[in-house]
């Protein structure tokens, strides 16, 4: 089955600094990669995805990279906020709809 | 719409008692799902709905868990008995569309705690 990796675990970075996060996937068969933000108490929430056509893709300060032949893909946010503060997780999916996600990224913005 | 609506949101029960966990996907999604997430082992999937027939069911744990979708609007989680190690957040999400659309969304979780 999917498996995926999500490295660090956990995150400390100043505020205004960049913050990057890296997951890697076991089936070259995956095509598409979210990512969602769970702030503390909440519901996970997508925050920005990637299909396997695509290489690159950004929405303001946050940015994901997809490499295909590494099977690997990074979530990117620059100009970090206090507000940043949450748990990431990466996800893969095969050809069905279903999910795998990976661990988690506790990300701390320090002000 | 008021997204995916989960009940009941807090639930503390004595092991061995039986839990049922409630969900109402958003109207006119195909999918539905079943997470648990807790430290240890993260976000988890149990079991998944499409067009309310279960096509996966292998994540869930072992008998004492059931899963049912008697029609679109309305599924439940069953827990029976339960098991302090059953302790843990499930969510419910659910995702438009026909198989491979994308985006989950989620409810607002069941925080179950089993003493």
């Amino acid at each position: 089955g999917e498996n995926v990796e999500q490295h660090p675990s956990t995150l400390s970075v100043q505020e205004g600094d960049s913050a990057v996060i890296k997951c890697t996937y076991s089936d070259s068969a995956s095509n598409y990669f979210p990512w969602y933000k769970q702030e503390l108490g909440k519901r996970p929430q997508l925050i920005i995805d990637i299909r396997s056509n695509v290489g690159e893709k950004k929405d303001q300060r946050i940015a994901v990279t997809l490499n295909k032949t590494a099977k690997h893909f990074s979530l990117h946010i620059t100009e970090t906020q206090p507000e940043d503060s949450a748990v990431y997780f990466c996800a893969a999916k095969l050809g069905g709809n279903m999910l795998t996600f990976g661990g988690g990224t506790r990300l701390m913005v320090k002000p | 719409d008021a997204g995916v609506i989960q009940s009941p949101r807090h639930e503390v029960t004595e092991m061995g008692q039986e839990v049922t966990l409630r969900c109402k996907p958003i109207s006119g999604h195909n999918s539905l799902f079943w997470y648990r997430q807790t430290m240890m082992r993260g976000l988890e999937l149990l079991i998944y709905f499409n067009n309310n027939v279960p096509i996966d069911d292998s994540g869930m744990p072992e008998d004492r868990f059931s899963a049912k979708m008697p029609n679109a609007s309305f599924s439940t989680l069953k827990i029976q008995p339960s098991e302090p190690r059953d302790s843990a957040v499930y969510f419910c999400a659910s995702s438009p569309g026909p198989l491979g659309s994308g985006e989950l969304f989620f409810g607002e979780g069941s925080r179950l705690t089993v003493l």
